[in-house]
């Protein structure tokens, strides 16, 4: 079964504040995801990496940025933490073989005070 | 543009009863994948199914069907005698390139 881990369930940090959202997946796939989820609103994907050192902005990658300098893990920054940055983030990967499906992990609900 | 589109936003049934989620998407492309996805309570995204767009069989698994028909860009799935286990939230999503997500549908089922 492919694991998608990220690092914090819960997490409350400061406006202003550098904030890192860490992802691991143990299946060697190259494509990994970043998303956000608000109600009403779906997931919105934020950046993606189609291998390692390698990235792309989604639909709203603005405040953020991303690092991939390992295959299995993928993070994200928050670069100044704002209250609009609260939501729950989700994590997904994926072989890159055409119409596999994302892996995802269990998410983060980041408040941001 | 490419879309999904679920427009149920929130079912309530009673366990035991059936129950279809919708699935509407536009694509311009004639290769495509179809996804479903489950997210319970606790948070994590569940893969359910895969379809391509040159499969249009049905497909059942247990309780759950789906019934894809491309005439008319749909993509439902069924729940037949649910129950308090399948409340959810249930996402639909496209994939040319990029996955995209429906808005989710809020399934609950009530002893």
């Amino acid at each position: 079964d492919v694991k998608v881990t990220q690092s914090s369930r819960y997490l409350v940090k400061r406006t202003g504040e550098k904030v890192f959202l860490e992802c691991v997946q143990d299946m060697d796939h190259e494509n990994m995801f970043w998303y956000r989820q608000d109600p009403g609103l779906g997931l919105r994907l934020i950046y993606f990496s189609y291998d390692v050192k390698m990235k792309e902005k989604g639909d709203i990658p603005e405040g953020y940025s991303v690092s991939r300098e390992k295959k299995e893990r993928f993070s994200l920054i928050l670069e100044s933490a704002s209250t609009n940055q609260t939501s729950m983030y989700l994590c997904a990967s994926r072989d890159s073989r055409g119409g596999q499906p994302q892996h995802f992990g269990d998410g983060t609900r980041l408040s941001i005070l | 543009a490419q879309k999904v589109t679920q427009a149920q936003t929130e079912i309530s049934v009673v366990e035991k009863e059936d129950v279809t989620l919708d699935c509407v998407y536009e694509t311009r492309d004639t290769t495509y994948y179809l996804f479903w996805y489950k997210q319970p309570p606790s948070g994590e995204l569940v893969f359910l199914i895969r379809r391509n767009s040159f499969d249009e069989q049905n497909e059942i698994s247990g309780r759950y069907s789906w019934n894809f028909q491309k005439s008319t860009s749909s993509f439902n799935f069924t729940i037949t005698a649910s129950q308090v286990v399948d409340s959810a939230v249930y996402f639909c999503a496209l994939r040319e390139g990029k996955l995209i997500f429906g808005t989710g549908t809020r399934l609950q089922v009530f002893p």
